[in-house]
Formats: C-alpha cells, structure tokens, sequence
C-alpha cells in the first residue's frame, strides 16, 4: 500500500543552521506530495507541494523537490529560525484515492 | 474566511461512555476528513466524505468509531463504550476540487 517514511526526530538545530528533513515514499502511480507543518498549539497547516516529477515546491524559504528516480521529497531550509520551531509531516495523495497517507512527523527544535 | 471548526476543542469523558466529536468544514469544500493523532504517533486516517457518502471508512479502527456527514456540510464522529486507547487529538479536514486539504485545530479527547 501507499506509505511515507520520514526521518525520526527530535532534530534540533541552532539559529541559522541548515535543515534536511527526509522523506521518502511509496505509492502506486503518480502521486502528489506535501509538507505540512504544525505549529505548537496550532492545527496542521500547508507548508509546500509538487504535483509531478522534478516539480520544487516552496514557501516561507522551504524548498522540496519531487525525485521519482529515488521516490524523494526531502525537505530543506537555508537558515533556520526559532519560529520554524514545530512537527513536520510529509504526506502524499495517488490521484485515484482522496485519501492522504501522512508520515509520523518529524518534531524541529531551533534554538537562539 | 472562516476556517475549518471543530468542536468541542477539549473532551474528558469516562470508560464506557459514548462521545460525539463535530466537524464544521470550510463552505463549499466537498470532501471531508477525519484523522487520529495520538501522543507520538503520526496522521492516522479515519474516513473520508464526499459530499454525504463515504467512499472510504477503511481506517476506522472498530465498530465503535462511526461519521456521518448531513448536507454536505457538518460532520459527526461518534465513540461508542469509549476505551482509554481511544484518547487522541481528533483532526478534521476539509478540501475543496484537488488534494491540498485544509485542517481544523482538533478535538483533544481524553478517556478517564
């Protein structure tokens, strides 16, 4: 079945550090593919997404690139800032299912 | 506008006792979702509406769980004879034509 597997965390990182969250996934056909972000008290939220190979997805200086070849959708960041501080959660969508399948999420920790 | 609502925001209720968890999603939106997020764990997927029918209740974890969905609109999931394991955060989801889906805060519920 479909299934997304993202690195465990806590991950913590100092301000201005560099960020890779990975994520890979399994999925029959051409799926599109997410990160969302969960913000402490907050709900889940829509960070990016790629819809077709090599499609790069970006927002708020995130990128993530779609790679077929190795079923990739790590997620990066150049410099990193307290308030990026939350649980972050790839997940993908086959477009014959409405379904979303969700990673276990991976919790980032930035400190000053 | 208004965002996806759900409600009660927080539940503490004891074994054995039957809870009802509602889901506001945003206007128009046709499909619906409901999640599990339990401490630790990532998305679990419950059942998806599409307008009033449900093409995919395969995550329901037992008989106990059940939605309904009236006037393509709320959204209603009920815990018969709850059991401690189902303490969770309860999430909601609505989408409108495509894949990104819109989530609400959720429902903390805690089983005594």
């Amino acid at each position: 079945g479909d299934s997304v597997t993202q690195m465990e965390g806590p991950v913590t990182l100092s301000e201005e550090a560099c960020l890779t969250i990975n994520c890979t996934y399994t999925a029959t056909g051409y799926p599109s593919l997410f990160w969302y972000v969960q913000y402490p008290g907050e709900g889940l939220q829509l960070l990016l997404k790629a819809t077709k190979a090599d499609d790069k997805g970006s927002n708020k200086g995130f990128e993530a690139t779609y790679r077929k070849e190795t079923t990739s959708f790590h997620l990066e960041k150049g410099s990193v800032q307290v308030s990026d501080s939350a649980v972050y959660f790839c997940a993908l969508q086959v477009p014959s299912k409405q379904k979303v399948t969700f990673g276990t999420g991976t919790k980032l920790q930035v400190i000053p | 506008g208004a965002g996806v609502s759900q409600s009660p925001s927080n539940k503490v209720t004891e074994k054995g006792k039957d809870v009802e968890l509602r889901c506001d999603p945003i206007s128009g939106h046709t499909a619906l979702y409901w999640y599990r997020q339990s401490l630790g764990q990532g998305l679990e997927f419950l059942i998806y509406f599409q307008g009033n029918s449900a093409p995919d209740k395969s995550g329901l974890p037992s008989d106990r769980f059940s939605a309904e969905r009236t006037g393509g609109s709320v959204s209603t999931l009920t815990i018969q004879r709850t059991q401690q394991e189902d303490s969770a955060v309860y999430l909601c989801a609505s989408s409108p034509q495509g894949p990104t889906q819109y989530f609400g805060p959720g429902t903390r519920l805690l089983v005594l």
